[in-house]
């Protein structure tokens, strides 16, 4: 069936390393969302990618859209404490526009 | 005020017990969401309601029965639940668009427990 798979399941990082987490669906998407979820949180926005290659950033964090609309990349550079937590990608797979998919999330641990 | 509420926070509930779980935002949203997300696994979208109607169910059982009373409220009633059922559930809201996705805010969630 139709996924959105992210790749590493899980990272290490000491402080101060750069992290990049991988998206990619099986099917063209529309737009692209980011979202973080701390231990024990709820997922939180980060940001919305609508353009084929689009890029954008926020502080420390970096994501871009593939140019088919069918990858996505999150890079935080020099990694602190707060940055902890798993990030997903979301995007609707099917027609609904409101039925999002999320990609099976990538885990980060910041060591001190 | 971008805050979704949910109660309970916690749930423990038996097998032939019937619950509700409530969610609540007054952010004006017109699409709200229902999730249910499994430990280290992803959230998974159960309903949607888009101006108070259902307009998704991801062939959720029916022991799981969503209700929409009105535009800032949303419920999921719980019935004959299998330990398996046990999870974070999640609701969430948006603005509504009919062909464009928005941002969806979440609730801290109900960890719910099924003996």
């Amino acid at each position: 069936g139709q996924q959105v798979m992210q790749i590493p399941q899980y990272q290490h990082v000491q402080e101060g390393e750069d992290f990049t987490t991988y998206c990619n669906s099986s099917t063209t998407l529309s737009n692209i969302q980011w979202y973080k979820q701390r231990p024990g949180g709820h997922p939180v926005f980060l940001i919305q990618l609508v353009k084929s290659g689009e890029v954008k950033k926020q502080k420390r964090l970096t994501f871009q859209f593939g140019e088919a609309k069918k990858n996505s990349s999150l890079h935080i550079t020099a990694t602190q404490t707060t940055d902890v937590g798993t990030y997903f990608c979301a995007g609707p797979l099917s027609s609904s526009a409101r039925q999002l998919t999320f990609g099976s999330g990538t885990q980060l641990t910041v060591l001190p | 005020d971008t805050e979704v509420t949910q109660t309970p926070k916690h749930l423990v509930m038996g097998m032939t017990n019937k619950k509700s779980l409530k969610c609540e935002q007054h952010m004006g949203h017109r699409a709200m969401y229902w999730y249910k997300q499994k430990a280290k696994k992803p959230p998974e979208l159960m309903f949607v309601y888009s101006y108070e109607k259902l307009s998704i169910n991801e062939s959720v059982p029916s022991r799981f029965s969503p209700e929409c009373p009105n535009s800032s409220l949303l419920n999921l009633h719980l019935h004959a639940l299998q330990p398996e059922d046990s999870a974070l559930y999640l609701c969430a809201s948006s603005q509504y668009g009919l062909a464009e996705t928005y941002e969806q805010y979440f609730g801290p969630g109900t960890r719910l427990t099924v003996t």
